[in-house]
């Protein structure tokens, strides 16, 4: 069957180089944003979150970058590794819609060797 | 954070039959939501499920063609109606566990023929 991401933009980085995907959100209320890693057959897994009151966020291996100004978020994975290989979505929660989410299109990470 | 039970994980469906998917949450949660995602795309929201209301749906969907049931706070069922071709996509239910992110479903792939 057909993977998921298999029509969404490409990113190649070879293993232990950093990555940075990108992503530009929607709504410039948006109050919420979500990292999502999504592998074949699987749901979406939660990687990092970070609120409009910040504009980074460090977790293990990720960093995540908001710039209000212009509406774009950055998702940066250091030491690529094989199992980061997926496709990786940025999410965002306007204020006032009921909690839901937005996604972006979506990047495809692949990691060569 | 909240662990989400979707099943089925896959369907082979006939056209002009219907399909219904079942999430099961290990809590309690006021919001479910219903994403659908076609081959290749991103997350498109399908509809919000309140328990003791009707769901409340997005742009593009209908309740006759999705409907929803939310009996209780921890489970929520999707119905796919009238099975066509383009129905085949993969669905997902999400909740907001209130601790940050969202968590998925596994999800749910639907292939009509």
């Amino acid at each position: 069957g057909e993977s998921v991401g298999l029509h969404l933009p490409t990113l190649s980085v070879q293993e232990g180089d950093n990555s940075i995907i990108n992503c530009a959100y929607s709504n410039s209320a948006s109050d919420y944003f979500i990292w999502y890693k999504q592998e074949s057959g699987k749901g979406p897994q939660f990687i990092i979150d970070i609120r409009s009151n910040m504009d980074k966020r460090q977790g293990q291996r990720v960093t995540v970058l908001l710039n209000k100004t212009v509406k774009h978020l950055s998702l940066q994975i250091a030491a690529t590794q094989p199992g980061d290989s997926a496709v990786y979505f940025c999410a965002e929660r306007g204020p006032g819609t009921a909690s839901k989410l937005t996604f972006g299109t979506g990047t495809r990470l692949q990691v060569t060797l | 954070s909240a662990v989400i039970s979707q099943k089925p994980s896959r369907d082979i469906c006939q056209r002009g039959t219907s399909l219904t998917i079942q999430c099961q949450v290990d809590s309690q949660v006021t919001m479910m939501f219903w994403y659908r995602q076609q081959p290749g795309q991103s997350l498109t929201l399908i509809a919000t499920a309140n328990q003791g209301s009707e769901a409340t749906y997005e742009s593009g969907f209908v309740i006759d063609k999705f409907p929803i049931s939310r009996p209780n706070l921890t489970f929520s069922t999707l119905t796919v109606s009238n099975l066509s071709p383009e129905d085949s996509s993969i669905y997902l239910c999400s909740v907001d566990p209130g601790t940050g992110g969202y968590t998925f479903g596994s999800g749910t792939r639907l292939t009509v023929v």
